[in-house]
């Protein structure tokens, strides 16, 4: 099956920092989606984005279909921005299952 | 806003037992999915349902079953709890097979199994 790899796996920035995650995977897909899992367990959508660029607030997302990589950029990061980021993509013909990365627990401190 | 609703956020079982995590949703979404999360491991699909009473087998679907007789409502059963299905549930809706729609979760069900 596909493979999805993301990094880093661990990342700590003191607020107000930048920063940028990637996410990388091993075949083509229909769909790629970046979520936000917080301290508490809840999964947030943040981007669905199978190519281009889109951006929400500070955040905003950049998929490279050709190239196989997406990548996630935070901008002045906030202390509310901590907790673990996914990539998770869709294969072609896979009839909308996700594939995820392994994750980049972020900590962003005061 | 699309609402997915797992009826337990903890939930505490012994060896053995036959466990129910419910998962409903409100926006008429024809696929809805069953993962679990482990550290070190990621999100891995369970099963899915593409339709009421349709189910298909996911990465890991040993050891659990599934049911969906109403659109709405997607049941993971665990047939005889074990404690290595201890673990963190969460359940995602989306709409239309191969629609390219995104995945909505809900805020999951920690199992522990005693």
């Amino acid at each position: 099956g596909i493979q999805v790899e993301q990094s880093p796996p661990d990342l700590i920035l003191q607020e107000g920092a930048n920063s940028t995650l990637r996410c990388n995977f091993s075949d083509s897909v229909n769909n790629l989606q970046w979520f936000h899992q917080n301290p508490w367990g809840q999964l947030i959508n943040l981007f669905y984005i199978p190519s281009g660029t889109k951006q929400n607030g500070r955040l905003s997302a950049t998929t490279v279909a050709t190239e196989r990589y997406s990548l996630l950029y935070i901008s002045s990061s906030q202390t509310t921005d901590s907790g673990v980021y996914f990539c998770a993509v869709e294969q072609n013909n896979a009839g909308n299952m996700l594939t995820f990365g392994g994750g980049t627990r972020l900590m962003v401190k005061p | 806003d699309v609402k997915v609703t797992q009826s337990s956020r903890y939930l505490v079982k012994r060896t053995g037992e036959k466990v129910f995590l419910e998962c409903v949703q409100d926006m008429d979404h024809e696929n809805m999915f069953w993962y679990r999360q482990d550290p070190g491991l990621g999100l891995r699909l369970i099963y899915f349902s593409y339709d009421v009473k349709m189910k298909e087998k996911g990465d890991i679907p040993e050891g659990y079953s599934v049911s969906r007789e109403k659109k709405e409502r997607f049941s993971l059963i665990l047939e005889s709890a074990s404690t290595n299905q201890t673990s963190m549930y969460l359940c995602a809706s989306s709409l239309l097979l191969n629609s390219n729609q995104p995945q909505h979760f809900g805020d999951g069900t920690r199992l522990s199994i005693l």
